[in-house]
């Protein structure tokens, strides 16, 4: 049962572009949700995150968007940089349990 | 801010011999750390939760006796990993939780440690 999905394994963004990685989750007790991004034999990094008090969230090149009726949200990276080509994991806790649930993560390819 | 360390970053044994992986939080303090463990090409895998002075969550199908947990410290977590075999090889990353408001801790990411066994 996958609380948390990334439904997209991969993705390919033109230089310059905006990148739109997207997220969906079941669980409606879920109310903050994180972005890590990911290098090959590297721990995740922290990218951004956004509580569910909020439907957007804004730092720098990457803005998160929350949509809590859809249960959706989405990460805009703008514009997009060949150091962004990585995996990108979507993450989301419960205030009453701070473990994270993790998606299974999106690959994406800048090209130059 | 924020930075967590692993040691070693990469190790290899010996089946049947016993390796411990280190995980530090350098500039804060952590009352709760994280194992998780990657396969290639999949998502991360919890392992289990390291609370200071406590004893460890595993998470199911995890054999606790296998993977020995101690959080003797808030800055210190370590994983044993004992009499290791080649199924066990595998990147190991731990994570420390950084306490924000109600609702909004944030994990942060050691580098990984790539255990291979022979």
């Amino acid at each position: 049962d996958q609380q948390v999905k990334q439904n997209s394994p991969s993705l390919s963004v033109q230089e310059g572009r905006i990148s739109i990685l997207n997220c969906d989750y079941t669980n409606s007790m879920f109310d903050y949700f994180l972005w890590y991004k990911k290098y090959p034999a590297e721990g995740p990094t922290f990218l951004i995150s956004i509580s569910s008090i909020k439907d957007k969230n804004e730092d720098g090149r990457f803005t998160v968007f929350l949509n809590k009726s859809a249960k959706h949200l989405s990460l805009h990276i703008v514009p997009s940089q060949p150091g962004d080509s990585a995996v990108y994991f979507c993450a989301a806790s419960a205030r009453s349990n701070y473990q994270l649930i993790w998606g299974a993560g999106t690959k994406l390819i800048i090209k130059p | 801010g924020a930075v967590v360390s692993q040691h070693p970053s990469r190790v290899i044994c010996k089946s049947g011999t016993s390796v411990k992986i280190e995980c530090r939080s350098l500039d804060f303090q952590a009352t709760t750390m994280f194992w998780y463990r990657q396969f290639p090409k999949q998502s991360l895998m919890l392992m289990a939760t390291s609370n200071e002075g406590s004893k460890a969550t595993y998470e199911q199908g995890v054999e606790k006796d296998k993977f020995l947990i101690n959080h003797a410290s808030l800055t210190l977590s370590t994983l044993t990993v004992t009499s290791a075999h080649p199924e066990d090889s595998s990147f190991y990353i731990c994570s420390a939780r950084l306490a924000g408001h109600i609702g909004t801790d944030t994990q942060y990411f050691g580098p990984g440690t790539r255990l291979t066994v022979l």
